[in-house]
């Protein structure tokens, strides 16, 4: 069955940076393309960008260009989220969603990791 | 980026009757060239990641029940429960994934009357 595992929580400081991972199982890794999207606490959900893991093309929401990296290790079917320059706002929780379609980006999303909680404090 | 706009923010309804969730996005969704919706609606339980309910504005996920329903076309859709259940006490989310970002609507909070 499909899985996606992501790491745990992590605390930093602002300024500092935050690398999560989502490790994935039960299907084809290469083939479907990856999303992270992140909730603040109590507030909607925010799309962060896409990775394509076969290629590692990456495309980032505006507001996040210059801060945040997403990269894929093929050989442990990982794909990797990394935020950096943090402030208080990146203080949610941060999730992985599979497109529901092999070899295409315009998809719903099917399968969730469970969810990382990144909290920003000094 | 496309904004999407969910309608109301919260609603409550009484057991078995029906519920109705509004989404509008500020410009069309449907691609010409399949004729496609790209919009998808999710449901999120506390704590919980979001679930995919509904994507191409009308078809159900696997697993799904058949209560739920979506419909619309371009710039405005609809999420139906036709008989709300207790379980089905969320919030939910529409979603396009016409065009990158990929924006989501706010969230509508959906309660037992």
């Amino acid at each position: 069955q499909v899985q996606l595992v992501q790491s745990g929580a992590e605390v930093k400081k602002p300024g500092a940076s935050v690398k999560v991972s989502c490790k994935a199982s039960g299907y084809t890794f290469t083939s479907y393309y990856m999303h992270w999207v992140r909730q603040a606490p109590g507030q909607g959900l925010e799309w962060m960008g896409i990775i394509n893991p076969s290629g590692g093309s990456t495309s980032y929401a505006q507001k996040l260009q210059g801060r945040v990296t997403m990269t894929k290790d093929t050989s442990t079917s990982t794909v990797y989220m990394e935020l950096s320059s943090l402030r208080s706002e990146d203080t949610a929780v941060y999730y992985c969603a599979r497109a529901r379609s092999p070899y295409s980006s315009s998809w719903a999303f099917d399968y969730w990791g469970q969810g990382t909680l990144v909290t920003v404090s000094s | 980026d496309i904004v999407m706009t969910q309608s109301p923010d919260s609603l409550a309804v009484s057991l078995g009757e029906r519920a109705t969730i509004n989404c509008k996005s500020s410009q069309s969704v449907l691609y010409n060239s399949d004729n496609k919706n790209y919009l998808a609606w999710y449901q999120q339980n506390p704590g919980q990641p979001p679930k995919l309910l509904i994507y191409w504005a009308s078809t159900r996920e696997s697993g799904v029940p058949d209560r739920f329903s979506g419909s619309g076309s371009g710039t405005d859709f609809t999420l139906t429960i036709s008989s709300l259940q207790a379980e089905d006490v969320a919030v939910y989310y529409c979603q396009q994934y016409y065009s990158t970002p990929y924006t989501f609507g706010q969230g509508t909070k959906l309660e037992i009357k």
